[in-house]
């Protein structure tokens, strides 16, 4: 089965800077990507997803995060942080063999200072 | 597109009782997806449907956890007996033709088991 494992469970940045999200995953047979974010007691929307086309990806509210096969990974950034960016952001990976359920990673939360 | 609805909001259960949740989905949505997260965790994968066919379930639900979803439109999750581990943040999400494309997701029925 897959698995993914997102570094840093929390990242605080400063109003501007730039933010990186750090996602690993497990399988070699690339699969489709996504980056979700959650806001308090609301639930998950996606932000980006990598579905074999361009290996980077440019989704909502600035983000945007790389493909990048040999180092099974797909990290989120953007260039400059916005308290609004204030949020918790999941990875997930679909899963092997076809099926359409996705494996989140425990997900890193991001504060932003101002 | 009035997005994914989930009721109830929020329930409280005292443990041994049983609980029914409901998703409707986006309206031409033909997957239907559930989904359980707890503090600190991912959602994880309980079970997904296409149209009203039930295609995957999750080892995680167990005998006491029952989804439908009749005519192929709204969905209900049953837990019978409930326990305090079921204790979590329910999440049903939805997509058009594949979930390789990204789910849109509800806002969740937390439950409280008491």
């Amino acid at each position: 089965a897959q698995s993914v494992t997102q570094l840093g469970s929390h990242v605080s940045v400063s109003e501007g800077a730039l933010v990186l999200l750090r996602c690993n995953y497990s399988s070699s047979v690339p699969p489709y990507l996504f980056w979700y974010v959650q806001y308090p007691n609301q639930g998950l929307q996606l932000l980006l997803k990598y579905t074999s086309a361009a290996t980077l990806v440019k989704g909502i509210n600035g983000f945007e995060a790389e493909f990048k096969k040999s180092e099974t990974s797909f990290h989120l950034t953007t260039p400059s942080a916005h308290m609004s960016d204030a949020a918790e952001y999941f990875c997930a990976v679909s899963d092997l063999g076809g099926s359409e359920k996705l494996v989140f990673g425990k997900g890193t939360k991001l504060t932003v200072n101002p | 597109d009035t997005g994914v609805s989930q009721n109830p909001r929020h329930k409280i259960t005292k443990r041994g009782q049983n609980v029914t949740f409901r998703c409707d989905p986006i309206s031409e949505h033909n997957r239907l997806y559930w989904y359980r997260q707890t503090l600190g965790q991912g959602p994880e994968f309980l079970t997904y449907f296409q149209n009203e066919a039930q295609l995957e379930k999750s080892r995680l639900l167990s005998d006491r956890f029952s989804a439908e979803r009749p005519k192929g439109s709204f969905s209900t999750l049953e837990i019978q007996r409930t326990e305090q581990g079921d204790s979590a943040m329910y999440l049903c999400a939805s997509s058009y033709r594949s979930g390789f494309e990204g789910y849109t997701f509800g806002s969740g029925t937390r439950l409280t088991v008491v």
